[in-house]
Protein backbone atom coordinates (compact mmCIF):
# COMPACT_ATOMS: atom_id res chain seq x y z
CA UNK A 1 0.00 0.00 0.00
CA UNK A 2 1.13 3.25 -0.86
CA UNK A 3 1.71 5.57 2.08
CA UNK A 4 3.83 8.08 4.19
CA UNK A 5 4.40 7.48 7.63
CA UNK A 6 5.44 9.66 10.49
CA UNK A 7 6.56 8.37 13.87
CA UNK A 8 5.92 9.43 16.43
CA UNK A 9 2.10 10.17 16.11
CA UNK A 10 2.10 11.98 19.70
CA UNK A 11 5.14 13.38 21.73
CA UNK A 12 5.16 15.16 24.97
CA UNK A 13 8.27 16.29 25.37
CA UNK A 14 10.20 19.28 27.42
CA UNK A 15 11.83 22.59 26.25
CA UNK A 16 15.27 21.91 25.18
CA UNK A 17 15.33 18.45 24.79
CA UNK A 18 16.04 17.72 21.05
CA UNK A 19 13.73 15.67 19.15
CA UNK A 20 13.65 14.05 15.73
CA UNK A 21 10.09 13.31 13.87
CA UNK A 22 10.65 10.61 10.99
CA UNK A 23 8.76 10.31 8.14
CA UNK A 24 9.03 7.60 5.13
CA UNK A 25 7.54 7.20 1.82
CA UNK A 26 7.42 3.90 0.19
CA UNK A 27 6.06 5.62 -3.23
CA UNK A 28 10.21 6.82 -5.04
CA UNK A 29 8.40 10.05 -4.60
CA UNK A 30 11.28 12.48 -5.84
CA UNK A 31 9.55 15.57 -3.54
CA UNK A 32 9.36 15.54 0.01
CA UNK A 33 7.53 18.12 2.75
CA UNK A 34 7.37 19.51 6.04
CA UNK A 35 4.20 21.30 7.20
CA UNK A 36 2.75 22.79 10.54
CA UNK A 37 -1.18 22.89 11.04
CA UNK A 38 -2.05 25.32 13.65
CA UNK A 39 -5.56 26.76 14.19
CA UNK A 40 -6.84 29.01 12.24
CA UNK A 41 -3.92 29.03 10.25
CA UNK A 42 -3.68 25.98 7.91
CA UNK A 43 -1.30 24.44 7.19
CA UNK A 44 2.43 26.31 6.79
CA UNK A 45 5.29 24.80 5.20
CA UNK A 46 8.44 24.30 7.21
CA UNK A 47 10.99 22.80 4.79
CA UNK A 48 10.77 21.28 1.15
CA UNK A 49 13.45 18.56 -0.48
CA UNK A 50 13.36 18.13 -4.23
CA UNK A 51 15.41 15.14 -4.09
CA UNK A 52 18.13 13.36 -2.32
CA UNK A 53 20.70 16.30 -0.52
CA UNK A 54 18.34 18.91 -2.11
CA UNK A 55 16.56 20.95 0.98
CA UNK A 56 15.41 24.02 1.08
CA UNK A 57 13.24 26.37 3.82
CA UNK A 58 9.67 26.97 3.50
CA UNK A 59 7.69 29.57 5.00
CA UNK A 60 8.71 28.92 8.68
CA UNK A 61 12.09 27.02 8.66
CA UNK A 62 13.22 29.04 11.89
CA UNK A 63 13.96 26.61 15.07
CA UNK A 64 14.13 23.38 12.61
CA UNK A 65 16.41 21.16 10.55
CA UNK A 66 15.89 18.67 7.97
CA UNK A 67 17.90 16.31 5.94
CA UNK A 68 17.49 13.95 3.05
CA UNK A 69 20.11 11.22 2.90
CA UNK A 70 18.24 8.99 0.85
CA UNK A 71 15.25 9.14 -1.09
CA UNK A 72 12.69 7.52 1.12
CA UNK A 73 13.07 9.44 4.50
CA UNK A 74 12.79 12.92 5.41
CA UNK A 75 13.03 13.54 8.89
CA UNK A 76 12.38 16.76 10.70
CA UNK A 77 14.99 17.82 13.70
CA UNK A 78 14.26 19.94 16.68
CA UNK A 79 17.27 20.69 18.42
CA UNK A 80 15.97 22.69 21.05
CA UNK A 81 12.56 22.32 20.92
CA UNK A 82 10.45 25.39 22.62
CA UNK A 83 6.65 25.74 23.61
CA UNK A 84 5.93 27.71 20.26
CA UNK A 85 6.65 24.69 18.66
CA UNK A 86 3.90 22.79 20.14
CA UNK A 87 1.53 22.06 16.59
CA UNK A 88 0.44 19.15 14.43
CA UNK A 89 3.30 18.05 12.06
CA UNK A 90 2.14 16.76 8.63
CA UNK A 91 4.61 15.13 6.06
CA UNK A 92 3.95 14.84 2.68
CA UNK A 93 5.32 13.94 -0.64
CA UNK A 94 4.56 13.55 -4.63
CA UNK A 95 6.10 12.38 -7.40
CA UNK A 96 8.95 15.32 -8.60
CA UNK A 97 10.63 16.20 -11.82
CA UNK A 98 8.79 18.09 -14.39
CA UNK A 99 6.13 20.31 -13.17
CA UNK A 100 5.76 19.94 -9.76
CA UNK A 101 3.24 22.53 -9.19
CA UNK A 102 0.79 20.14 -11.19
CA UNK A 103 1.23 17.34 -8.31
CA UNK A 104 -1.31 15.97 -5.69
CA UNK A 105 0.78 15.26 -2.24
CA UNK A 106 0.54 12.67 -0.45
CA UNK A 107 0.52 13.07 3.27
CA UNK A 108 1.26 11.04 6.28
CA UNK A 109 -1.33 11.01 9.36
CA UNK A 110 0.34 13.65 11.43
CA UNK A 111 2.56 14.08 14.46
CA UNK A 112 0.78 16.12 17.56
CA UNK A 113 3.65 17.48 19.22
CA UNK A 114 3.07 19.06 22.41
CA UNK A 115 6.51 21.22 24.18
CA UNK A 116 5.88 21.86 27.55
CA UNK B 1 2.88 37.07 -5.12
CA UNK B 2 0.62 33.43 -4.07
CA UNK B 3 -2.08 33.70 -1.56
CA UNK B 4 -5.39 31.52 -1.06
CA UNK B 5 -8.24 32.55 0.77
CA UNK B 6 -10.67 30.78 2.08
CA UNK B 7 -14.32 32.78 2.26
CA UNK B 8 -15.89 30.67 5.59
CA UNK B 9 -13.94 29.28 8.26
CA UNK B 10 -17.59 27.35 9.40
CA UNK B 11 -20.58 26.02 6.71
CA UNK B 12 -23.01 24.27 8.32
CA UNK B 13 -25.55 22.07 6.03
CA UNK B 14 -28.63 20.01 6.41
CA UNK B 15 -28.30 16.34 5.34
CA UNK B 16 -29.28 16.24 1.44
CA UNK B 17 -28.66 20.07 0.59
CA UNK B 18 -26.26 21.25 -1.56
CA UNK B 19 -22.47 22.16 -0.10
CA UNK B 20 -20.42 25.36 -1.52
CA UNK B 21 -16.92 26.34 0.15
CA UNK B 22 -15.38 29.07 -1.53
CA UNK B 23 -11.88 29.93 -2.55
CA UNK B 24 -10.36 32.74 -3.97
CA UNK B 25 -6.73 32.75 -4.56
CA UNK B 26 -4.18 34.72 -6.38
CA UNK B 27 -0.65 34.34 -8.13
CA UNK B 28 2.02 35.66 -10.45
CA UNK B 29 1.81 32.18 -12.75
CA UNK B 30 -0.65 30.00 -14.09
CA UNK B 31 -1.55 28.34 -11.31
CA UNK B 32 -2.46 24.87 -9.91
CA UNK B 33 -5.27 24.55 -7.82
CA UNK B 34 -6.47 21.94 -5.58
CA UNK B 35 -8.95 20.25 -2.31
CA UNK B 36 -8.31 18.63 0.19
CA UNK B 37 -10.28 17.33 2.88
CA UNK B 38 -8.74 16.04 6.49
CA UNK B 39 -11.39 13.56 9.05
CA UNK B 40 -10.28 14.24 11.99
CA UNK B 41 -7.06 12.54 13.09
CA UNK B 42 -6.37 11.83 9.79
CA UNK B 43 -4.00 13.34 6.77
CA UNK B 44 -5.38 15.18 4.53
CA UNK B 45 -6.48 13.43 1.19
CA UNK B 46 -6.69 15.26 -2.45
CA UNK B 47 -10.35 15.66 -3.55
CA UNK B 48 -9.41 17.21 -6.93
CA UNK B 49 -7.22 19.25 -8.88
CA UNK B 50 -6.85 21.80 -11.47
CA UNK B 51 -3.91 21.74 -14.08
CA UNK B 52 -4.99 24.06 -17.09
CA UNK B 53 -7.34 21.39 -18.61
CA UNK B 54 -11.08 21.77 -18.31
CA UNK B 55 -12.32 24.39 -15.81
CA UNK B 56 -15.34 22.15 -14.33
CA UNK B 57 -12.87 19.28 -12.61
CA UNK B 58 -14.99 16.56 -11.18
CA UNK B 59 -13.47 14.64 -8.09
CA UNK B 60 -13.92 11.90 -5.33
CA UNK B 61 -17.38 11.40 -3.30
CA UNK B 62 -19.10 13.74 -5.73
CA UNK B 63 -17.15 17.13 -5.03
CA UNK B 64 -16.49 19.03 -7.90
CA UNK B 65 -14.67 22.54 -8.86
CA UNK B 66 -14.92 25.34 -11.29
CA UNK B 67 -11.96 27.38 -12.23
CA UNK B 68 -12.89 30.83 -12.81
CA UNK B 69 -9.94 33.06 -13.77
CA UNK B 70 -11.66 36.17 -14.09
CA UNK B 71 -13.03 36.13 -10.54
CA UNK B 72 -9.92 34.53 -9.17
CA UNK B 73 -11.77 31.60 -7.73
CA UNK B 74 -12.19 27.89 -7.59
CA UNK B 75 -15.11 27.03 -5.44
CA UNK B 76 -15.89 23.44 -4.30
CA UNK B 77 -19.55 22.18 -4.52
CA UNK B 78 -21.32 18.87 -4.19
CA UNK B 79 -25.45 18.68 -5.05
CA UNK B 80 -26.15 16.72 -2.15
CA UNK B 81 -24.52 16.98 1.22
CA UNK B 82 -23.41 13.41 3.07
CA UNK B 83 -22.99 12.48 6.97
CA UNK B 84 -19.55 11.64 5.91
CA UNK B 85 -18.62 15.11 4.30
CA UNK B 86 -18.25 16.74 7.60
CA UNK B 87 -14.74 17.07 7.94
CA UNK B 88 -12.44 20.32 7.55
CA UNK B 89 -11.39 21.31 3.77
CA UNK B 90 -8.27 23.12 2.46
CA UNK B 91 -8.11 25.19 -0.86
CA UNK B 92 -4.30 24.87 -2.21
CA UNK B 93 -2.77 27.34 -4.69
CA UNK B 94 0.79 25.98 -6.19
CA UNK B 95 2.69 27.57 -8.99
CA UNK B 96 6.59 26.98 -9.59
CA UNK B 97 7.55 30.75 -8.07
CA UNK B 98 10.69 32.86 -8.55
CA UNK B 99 12.87 30.18 -8.77
CA UNK B 100 11.22 27.39 -10.77
CA UNK B 101 10.76 24.93 -7.96
CA UNK B 102 7.64 24.65 -6.17
CA UNK B 103 5.81 27.10 -4.08
CA UNK B 104 2.31 25.93 -2.36
CA UNK B 105 0.00 28.00 -0.12
CA UNK B 106 -2.82 26.77 2.33
CA UNK B 107 -5.83 28.31 2.79
CA UNK B 108 -7.02 28.83 5.93
CA UNK B 109 -9.61 25.74 5.99
CA UNK B 110 -13.52 25.07 6.30
CA UNK B 111 -15.13 23.53 8.31
CA UNK B 112 -18.17 21.78 7.34
CA UNK B 113 -20.75 20.33 9.57
CA UNK B 114 -23.77 18.37 8.27
CA UNK B 115 -26.85 18.52 10.56
CA UNK B 116 -28.89 14.84 10.12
Amino acid sequence: EAQVTQNPRYLITVTGKKLTVTCSQNMNHEYMSWYRQDPGLGLRQIYYSMNVEVTDKGDVPEGYKVSRKEKRNFPLILESPSPNQTSLYFCASSLGGGRVEDQPQHFGDGTRLSIL
Amino acid sequence: AQSVTQLDSHVSVSEGTPVLLRCNYSSSYSPSLFWYVQHPNKGLQLLLKYTSAATLVKGINGFEAEFKKSETSFHLTKPSAHMSDAAEYFCVVSDPGLGGYQKVTFGTGTKLQVIP
